[in-house]
């Protein structure tokens, strides 16, 4: 079936400017993760939802950030007022279920093929 | 917080031979999962293999294998008879039980040779 997909593939932006990246999981993927990854950086973890909440936000870089799932599938990671310190390719993945609490399962992610940002 | 450390920032052998990449980590939880994932120029992650912690057989699939040592927090993979489309960013990962995604080291670049 069809893998995790994300758009725009390259987007390429002024600073300030407000933008918007979407993720489509797995069809049945109940799990979704956004990350970013810099040459700074490395791999960072941003936010994970189970179904249409995160129980956790505080991965998010700056108050900058925010994101959101509606119906359980298609997620949109947004940005405002972009900074060139956000420039980085984000990167979503999805699992059937997300992991459970006491690390006593976890499934595996799979990843879509990411979303390059340059802010200029 | 748990943190994941590969030590080869890049490796290169060539075509046909065997290949060790280095993974540890430190964590204080007893319960959770490692992977290797695979990142060619394409930038697709790809899951190469995975590892729980409860189990103390060694996970294989075909030429990948790994040598997860859990008292010494170690968890390297062993690619045998590398072949060219093996190159790639190969990243070792975490997850422990708490609702975070996965934690990576900084990866090592594997380039193989012909």
């Amino acid at each position: 079936g069809a893998g995790v997909s994300q758009s725009p593939s390259n987007k390429v932006t002024e600073k300030g400017k407000d933008v918007e990246l979407r993720c489509d999981p797995i069809s049945g993927h109940t799990a979704l993760y956004w990350y970013r990854q810099s040459l700074g950086q490395g791999l960072e973890f941003l936010i994970y939802f189970q179904g249409n909440s995160a129980p956790d936000k505080s991965g998010l870089p700056s108050d900058r950030f925010s994101a959101e799932r509606t119906g359980g599938s298609v997620s949109t990671l947004t940005i405002q007022r972009t900074q060139q310190e956000d420039s980085a390719v984000y990167l979503c993945a999805s699992s059937l279920v997300g992991p459970l609490a006491g690390g006593t399962f976890t499934d595996t992610q799979y990843f879509g093929p990411g979303t390059r940002l340059t802010v200029l | 917080a748990q943190t994941v450390t590969q030590s080869q920032p890049e490796m290169s052998v060539q075509e046909a031979e065997t290949v060790t990449l280095s993974c540890t980590y430190d964590t204080s939880e007893n319960n959770y999962y490692l992977f290797w994932y695979k990142q060619p120029p394409s930038r697709q992650m790809i899951l190469v293999i995975r590892q729980e912690a409860y189990k103390q057989q060694n996970a294989t699939e075909n030429r990948f294998s790994v040598n997860f040592q859990k008292a010494a927090k170690s968890f390297s993979l062993k690619i045998s008879d590398s072949q060219l489309g093996d190159t790639a960013m190969y990243f070792c990962a975490f997850q422990g039980g708490g609702a975070d995604g996965l934690t990576f080291g900084k990866g090592t670049h594997l380039i193989i040779q012909p």
